[in-house]
């Protein structure tokens, strides 16, 4: 059984701080990883892609990989009061499917 | 990115009826998928509709509850059979394709079963 592990939180932030966001997946042959952001009621945004070892930066966010250890991470820096949400960790281990992890709720502390 | 429509946005339904939900997409996609997120859990797929052939369903999902339709490369429709209170979650129509492209989301469609 192929899955993706999230702590589920919530992880409490206050505002300016970096919150870090942690996946491990257990498909070895995964070859793409995802970040999606979801507020409550919402459907799920695409934040972030990664396909290759090391970080990847956009903005305030930056998503780490580390395929040896089977670790995907986001990091969200000088974080706001709107960035609390539900963050999901996606794999997509080379076939067609996506596979998500339970999700991670982020509270930012105004 | 794809620009995916989904509806109805929520309905409310009786138990034992049926629902069908639409899945339009402003370009010619591969993949389409269809998930399920039941309150306070993750996404679950349902099935992988298929064009031109029928969809492709995981384990724990059958047709007769979850017929799908995709008549072309553009559009889907899941519908929900025989509803019962169970069946009250978010299902979300997804687009994507092999490799490593990204998946995109409808808006969703909350179903309460009453």
């Amino acid at each position: 059984q192929k899955e993706v592990e999230q702590n589920s939180g919530p992880l409490s932030v206050p505002e300016g701080a970096i919150a870090s966001l942690n996946c491990t997946y257990s498909d070895r042959g995964s070859q793409s990883f995802f970040w999606y952001r979801q507020y409550s009621g919402k459907s799920p945004e695409l934040i972030m892609s990664i396909y290759s070892n090391g970080d990847k930066e956009d903005g305030r966010f930056t998503a780490q990989l580390n395929k040896a250890s089977q670790y995907v991470s986001l990091l969200i820096r000088d974080s706001q009061p709107s960035d609390s949400a539900t963050y999901l960790c996606a794999v997509n281990p080379g076939t067609y499917k996506y596979i998500f992890g339970t999700g991670t709720r982020l509270k930012v502390l105004a | 990115s794809a620009v995916i429509s989904q509806k109805p946005s929520r309905d409310i339904c009786q138990r034992g009826t049926s629902l069908t939900i639409q899945c339009q997409v402003d370009s010619q996609v591969t993949m389409m998928f269809w998930y399920r997120q039941q309150p306070g859990q993750s996404l679950t797929l349902i099935a992988t509709a298929n064009q031109g052939s029928e969809a492709t369903y995981e384990s724990g999902f059958v047709i007769d509850k979850f017929p799908i339709s995709r008549p072309n490369l553009t559009f889907s429709t899941l519908t929900v059979s025989n509803l019962s209170p169970e069946d009250s979650s978010i299902y979300l129509c997804s687009v994507g394709d092999r490799g490593n492209t990204e998946a995109f989301f409808g808006q969703g469609t909350r179903l309460t079963v009453v």
